[in-house]
């Protein structure tokens, strides 16, 4: 299954609504997690189940989709939003990722 | 707490083996599954494979870019996962990142991640 995401970057100001779509190459359900990368830092888990909140996680971020579309949003964007942010499928080996989006600063 | 912490990492020759280990604590290891990841210098997330966990006999799964090359093992006694890497080739270059996988509605999602290894295989 390939995940293609876009766009693959882009460029956004503190305070704006941020989405960032993740198609998948046949139907994948709600097997879906959205994860959050930093400049040298490790990934960090956002969503899983394509809606569900990971704990600790601000309400801003939200996910929604099934099936093959997907969306992420950053509802009012923030100054610690900016980084990469991938897509996962857990829908059957083996498992992959969308190639990521940037978010730069405005 | 949880914690996953890898170590092992280092400089190979192509053709070289390696072998990483992932500590963990915090959590019962043997109910959980727990990954392999890797993110090539400059590159996107790639996953590595798999182990189950006990209630599937710590059975495993892995991408095609390392079937037959890469070996998935844990030591319960110890807390601890490993990844042998044999006929490792430049393009396995990479951070190896370990993690933990949650249960949700049937699918097993990692987080945390471990600080990640540096794996750079260069003559």
């Amino acid at each position: 299954i390939q995940l293609t995401q876009s766009p693959s970057s882009l460029s956004a100001s503190v305070g704006d609504r941020v989405t960032i779509t993740c198609r998948a190459s046949q139907g994948i359900s709600s097997y879906l997690a959205w994860y959050q990368q930093k400049p040298g830092k490790v990934p960090k888990l956002l969503i899983y189940g394509a809606s569900t909140l990971q704990s600790g996680v601000p309400s801003r971020f939200s996910g929604s989709g099934s099936g093959t579309d997907f969306t992420l949003t950053i509802s009012s964007l923030q100054a610690e939003d900016f980084a990469t942010y991938y897509c996962q499928h857990l829908s059957g080996y083996p498992l992959t990722f969308g190639g990521g989006t940037k978010v730069e600063i405005k | 707490e949880v914690q996953v912490v890898e170590s092992g990492g280092g400089l190979v020759q192509p053709g070289g083996s390696l072998r990483l280990s992932c500590v963990v604590s915090g959590f019962t290891f043997s109910d959980h599954y727990m990954d392999w990841f890797r993110q090539a210098p400059g590159k996107g997330l790639e996953w590595v494979g798999r182990s189950r966990n006990k209630a599937y006999t710590f059975s495993t799964e892995y991408a095609a870019s390392v079937k037959g090359r890469f070996t998935i093992s844990r030591d319960d006694s110890k807390n601890s996962l490993y990844l042998q890497m044999n006929s490792l080739k430049t393009e396995d270059t990479a951070v190896y990142y370990c993690a933990k996988a949650t249960n949700y509605n049937t699918a097993w999602y990692a987080d945390p991640w471990g600080q990640g290894a540096l794996v750079t295989v260069s003559s």
